[in-house]
């Protein structure tokens, strides 16, 4: 059974710019969160979707959105790129047929902004 | 969310238990304790959870205390691979933050050979 799938894995930007990232959940699997992780702030929830509607959603500027596709695929992006968004972003995906539910993480999109 | 606290380190011996304790004098009554770990450069994944009663599984045990305020996970034998940042967790049962943990800093354990 293939695993969370993030595409891509690594990469650069300049301030300013925009980024796209995509994340491929479990087969089955309709629930999708996104986390970003710093070494200053650790791992911090983003948002979630669920049948393509986004349930709940961190603090995070607007510049951060997402979306979730009919296959259960998501994307999120990140405009008007800082410095500070330099991260490990991380997606997770779960069957959600409880509040409790384990979650499956992919192993992140690595984002560089100079 | 109810608030946890960790150690920030551990080291512990090849072969020999691990024990990691977790606090959260403010756990309510709808939350469950989980463990997640992040071994390096990869994404976390979920160790164990549980309510009230201590919980077995094939990576670790898993010890809450009668009060619930705090909770040990227990690996029993570590190997190399188990050196990883270990996060204890608590999600409330009741909401509807299927896909929402709130991270603390976690415990980053050393295994030594």
């Amino acid at each position: 059974k293939a695993g969370v799938t993030q595409t891509p894995r690594y990469l650069i930007k300049t301030r300013g710019q925009q980024v796209t990232l995509s994340c491929s959940p479990i087969s089955g699997h309709r629930s999708v969160s996104w986390y970003q992780q710093t070494p200053g702030q650790g791992l911090q929830f983003l948002f979630e979707y669920f049948s393509e509607t986004q349930r709940n959603k961190g603090n995070f500027p607007g510049r951060f959105s997402g979306r979730q596709f009919s296959n259960s695929r998501s994307e999120m992006n990140v405009s008007t790129l800082e410095l500070g968004d330099s991260a490990l972003y991380l997606c997770a995906s779960s069957i959600q047929t409880s509040n409790t539910g384990e979650l499956f993480f992919g192993e992140g999109s690595r984002l560089t902004v100079l | 969310d109810a608030k946890t606290t960790q150690p920030n380190s551990m080291e512990s011996n090849e072969e020999e238990p691990v024990h990691l304790p977790c606090n959260h004098s403010t756990i309510s009554g709808t939350d469950y304790i989980h463990w997640y770990r992040q071994l390096p450069s990869q994404g976390p994944e979920y160790v164990i959870h549980g309510l009230t009663s201590n919980v077995n599984n094939r990576m670790a045990s898993l010890a809450i205390a009668e009060d619930r305020k705090s909770s040990t996970l227990i690996l029993h034998r570590a190997t190399l691979r188990d050196a990883a940042v270990y996060y204890c967790i608590l999600r409330d049962r009741s909401s509807g933050n299927t896909g929402k943990l709130i991270f603390g800093q976690g415990t980053t354990l050393q295994v030594k050979p």
